[in-house]
């Protein structure tokens, strides 16, 4: 298992732009989150979702899209590129744990880092 | 809105000296989990504590589960250069505060340095 995998490993953006952050996971987990870290602030959650087909907000969603078609995909899209999303961003996932042990641990990829300028 | 903090947010210790963290929960918890991330890396899952006053081991390393489930503890003995990086600790989301199953609410973590 590649467990959960993230493209690009860094990316250079200008302000204004719009990219695709993409993120997999072979371990037909039903939940998967995108996170951002920055230095002092911990990981804050920007979308989630619970299964293919629905998505919902995190603590931080404004100027990210995401959406599930599938249980394996996950991308996170920015829309317009600012600097304030300068950021490390890390997607993760969980399985519902229900009967199969540990509950809601996550699993990350190995991380995004993204500059805008 | 609900919150985990953690304490210190920096650590500095000899090689050899022990070190602990210290995690508290706005809410009553139903598990506590600990990841770890090196530097350069991404978190990874340490441990989960479920149960009230829960202590677990995992070699040099020591996790408690407070009495109220709402707060948690990871000591290190002995620290070693592969101890560093950063310690996260982790909470469900409380469904109170808009959470949904699966979410969890991360410390910001402490990061620990080890000077040889």
């Amino acid at each position: 298992n590649a467990g959960v995998t993230q493209t690009p490993k860094f990316q250079v953006l200008k302000t204004g732009q719009s990219m695709t952050l993409q993120c997999a996971q072979d371990m037909n987990h039903e939940y998967m989150s995108w996170y951002r870290q920055d230095p002092g602030m911990g990981l804050r959650l920007i979308h989630y979702s619970v299964g293919a087909g629905i998505t919902d907000q995190g603590e931080v969603p404004n100027g990210y899209n995401v959406s599930r078609s599938t249980t394996e995909d996950f991308p996170l899209r920015l829309l317009s590129a600012a600097p304030s999303q300068t950021s490390v961003y890390f997607c993760a996932s969980s399985y519902r744990g229900s009967g199969r042990g540990i509950k809601e641990t996550q699993y990350f990829g190995p991380g995004t880092r993204l500059l805008v300028l | 809105g609900q919150q985990v903090m953690q304490i210190p947010q920096y650590q500095h210790v000899q090689e050899g000296e022990d070190f602990t963290t210290y995690c508290n929960s706005s809410t009553t918890l139903s598990n506590i989990q600990w990841y770890k991330q090196r530097p350069g890396g991404h978190p990874v899952f340490l441990i989960q504590l479920v149960k009230s006053g829960e202590v677990k081991k995992q070699k040099r390393l020591t996790f408690q589960f407070g009495e109220a489930k709402k707060n948690s503890s990871l000591h290190i003995t002995a620290t070693q250069t592969t101890d560093v990086g950063t310690y996260f600790c982790a909470g469900p989301v409380s469904l109170l505060y808009g959470g949904s199953q699966g979410n969890l609410i991360f410390g910001k973590g402490t990061k620990l340095s080890v000077k040889p």
